[in-house]
């Protein structure tokens, strides 16, 4: 799997759209981009994935860069359950072997 | 609620002892995964099962085993418990080769 970099730590308004940054400048061509966050101690949550086209789901919006080297996970409208950590993996389609969980960002929502 | 279920939550226990720790993945998925997450530590992939085999070994110490039963529940093993065995312990389901995967709730460990 391709290597992330992600910003240790982000902080965000209540309400307002948290839009949190990864890099993938060695992504293959086979190989999506996955989101997952951590509430506090709680299982690792699945929210989006996407290969090059840009995403949606009733969770968040995936922006994905034309070169596919990096993208963004965009929270419209953030509320203080949404703060946690968030999980940027590159892994290939279909693979069916372990997630390489990195360090993450760390999202603090505020009032 | 992701569908994938973890017993027991909370688990106290004494050094040297063994546990059992026990996952039951979603319906019709047949790839369970076992992750470790110490205090202030990174997910840790410890072991994979495929549909009853042993697919994939990570960072799972000897002291530790794991099996997937023909209902596709799975067990996790951990014996001669040592302090620094104190951890989260989560399990994961996926279909097929999906690259999707889903998280119980996890198992708090504690070896006092």
């Amino acid at each position: 799997d391709a290597k992330t970099t992600q910003p240790p730590s982000m902080d965000c308004a209540e309400g307002r759209a948290a839009n949190l940054p990864c890099n993938h400048s060695t992504i293959s061509g086979n190989e999506y981009v996955y989101w997952y966050r951590q509430i506090h101690s709680q299982g690792p949550q699945y929210i989006i994935h996407g290969l090059k086209n840009n995403e949606t789901n009733e969770m968040a919006s995936l922006i994905i860069t034309e070169d596919r080297k990096s993208s963004t996970l965009i929270l419209p409208h953030a509320t203080l359950r949404d703060t946690a950590v968030y999980y940027c993996i590159a892994r290939q389609a279909n693979s069916g072997y372990a997630l390489n969980f990195g360090k993450g960002t760390s999202l603090l929502v505020t009032p | 609620d992701s569908g994938v279920t973890q017993t027991p939550k909370h688990l106290i226990t004494a050094t040297g002892q063994r546990v059992t720790l026990r996952c039951s993945p979603r319906s019709g998925d047949l790839s369970v995964y076992w992750y470790q997450q110490s205090l202030d530590q990174g997910l840790q992939f410890l072991i994979q099962y495929y549909n009853g085999e042993e697919r994939a070994k990570g960072n799972i110490l000897e002291r530790f085993s794991a099996q997937q039963f023909p209902d596709l529940h799975s067990e996790l093993n951990l014996s001669s418990l040592e302090l620094g065995d104190s951890a989260l312990y989560f399990c994961a389901s996926s279909g097929a080769l999906s690259s999707t995967q889903y998280f119980g709730p996890g198992t708090r460990l504690t070896v006092l």
